[in-house]
């Protein structure tokens, strides 16, 4: 049973869209990450977010985290063909991360 | 640093057979975890070392899986016997946190098909 649940599973765009991942725990975390995989290599780490309601912004990519600090999404503005991986949010506990299934990002040329 | 190294990168073996999987973590990094990684279940914990001491193994599907951690350099996962359901992408990762900080760093992965 996974404890962070992601949605969608997969999305396929558009060159120059918009689009939004979401993740949702029914635990509380110390902290959440977001962290972005390309065929063939382990996950890196994309942002860190610790308190409840927090906005933090990379470039084109936009990170929540709820009030609760129960759930998060990540926010990508005019995606690009080098956004395409698997992006997959974390939860932090006793320096234990644990992963939710992820969601597959294709973006189209 | 190079990173976290893991080898071999790819393995086939025949169901039955023993598998090694190696892992070298980024040196100064305390902890060390284990993962492995399907389309079905994703990316799961299997096992994780704090200061080389097995902290949670609560992952570890069966007694046919071990890890070891004999130093703050080097660990293994093994598998025995394998079965062609422990086909996957095993990962080994590691992190040394600092304050609320805590990034994992992952090593390319192992790519094991039992047949």
């Amino acid at each position: 049973t996974q404890l962070l649940e992601q949605s969608p599973q997969f999305l396929s765009i558009q060159e120059g869209e918009n689009l939004t991942v979401y993740c949702n725990s029914s635990s509380v975390f110390s902290s959440l990450q977001w962290y972005r995989q390309e065929p063939g290599e382990g996950p890196v780490l994309l942002v860190t977010v610790v308190t409840g309601g927090e906005v933090k912004k990379l470039k084109r990519l936009t990170f929540q985290f709820g009030d609760a600090r129960k759930d998060s999404s990540l926010h990508i503005t005019a995606a690009q063909p080098g956004d395409t991986g698997l992006y997959l949010c974390a939860g932090v506990s006793d320096y234990k991360l644990s992963f939710g299934a992820g969601t597959t990002v294709t973006v189209r040329a | 640093d190079a990173g976290v190294i893991q080898s071999p990168r790819h393995e086939v073996t025949e169901m039955g057979q023993e598998v090694t999987l190696r892992c070298k973590p980024i040196s100064g990094h305390d902890y060390l975890f284990w993962y492995r990684q399907t389309m079905m279940r994703g990316l799961e914990l299997l096992i994780y070392f704090n200061n080389n001491v097995p902290i949670d193994d609560s992952g570890m599907p069966e007694d046919r899986f071990s890890a070891k951690m004999p130093n703050a350099s080097f660990s293994t996962l093994k598998i025995q016997p394998s079965e062609p359901r422990d086909s996957a992408v095993y990962f080994c990762a590691s992190s040394q946190p600092t304050g609320l900080d805590t990034e994992a760093f992952f090593g390319q992965g192992t790519r094991l098909t039992v047949v």
